[in-house]
């Protein structure tokens, strides 16, 4: 299993579809986080759960969803999305414990395209 | 505010030749931490070195060495003896004891190693 493991890898959906992106680490890490990559923009950070309680909310829109059930999981629900959505969304974890010198360690990523 | 500037957004240099990476980095915490990820085409980041705030001795790992000067607020990592495998785009980062929940991106220099 490697570490951080996001599915699907690949996504198109309509405006106006309900999707959700997965992910799940199999690194013993307590904190997780979504990030967005867009084209010719730095990475954006979305939300980090920290124990599965959300600590950080970057302002981003309502159709943006994230839930996290247990710390080896994380899922981002979308809704009514807009064709800008469109992005590389990263997932990570890290230990939050000795937190200051965790590396975050990355998925592979979900290519959504909002058509 | 915490910053993190690459300034580079490209680089390209025929295999073999020594390359190096800038990153200058803006923080008021005095406990950080810096670190470099490589994001090949495939997507996932992957972490390469860390360094903390109070250790400015430069060190060497394989053909990667990096130049940590707290004087001039600069990060920056060499990759000697450029291979085409090391074409991607690397990442500087900060993480901070006072907001470690957010680990803040440099923009990305993009690597291409030329055969």
């Amino acid at each position: 299993e490697t570490g951080v493991t996001q599915t699907p890898r690949h996504l198109v959906m309509g405006m106006t579809n309900k999707k959700s992106l997965k992910c799940e680490q199999h690194l013993g890490h307590n904190a997780m986080y979504w990030y967005k990559q867009s084209a010719k923009k730095p990475l954006e950070l979305m939300f980090v759960y920290n124990f599965k309680e959300q600590t950080e909310n970057n302002s981003v829109p309502s159709r943006f969803s994230p839930e996290c059930p247990n710390s080896s999981h994380l899922f981002l629900h979308l809704h009514t999305l807009q064709p800008e959505d469109s992005a590389l969304y990263l997932c990570a974890s890290s230990q939050v414990l000795d937190s200051v010198n965790s590396p975050l360690h990355f998925g592979n990523g979900t290519r959504l395209t909002v058509t | 505010a915490q910053k993190v500037t690459q300034a580079q957004t490209e680089i390209s240099v025929v295999e073999k030749e020594d390359v190096t990476l800038d990153c200058v980095y803006e923080t008021r915490d005095t406990t950080y931490y810096l670190f470099w990820y490589k994001q090949p085409p495939s997507g996932e980041l992957v972490f390469l070195i860390r360094r903390n705030s109070f250790d400015e001795q430069n060190e060497i790992s394989g053909r990667y060495s990096w130049n940590f000067q707290k004087s001039t607020s600069s990060f920056n990592f060499t990759i000697t003896a450029s291979q085409v495998v090391d074409s991607a785009v690397y990442f500087c980062a900060l993480r901070t004891q006072t907001s470690y929940d957010k680990v803040i991106f440099g923009p990305g220099t993009s690597l291409s190693v030329i055969p």
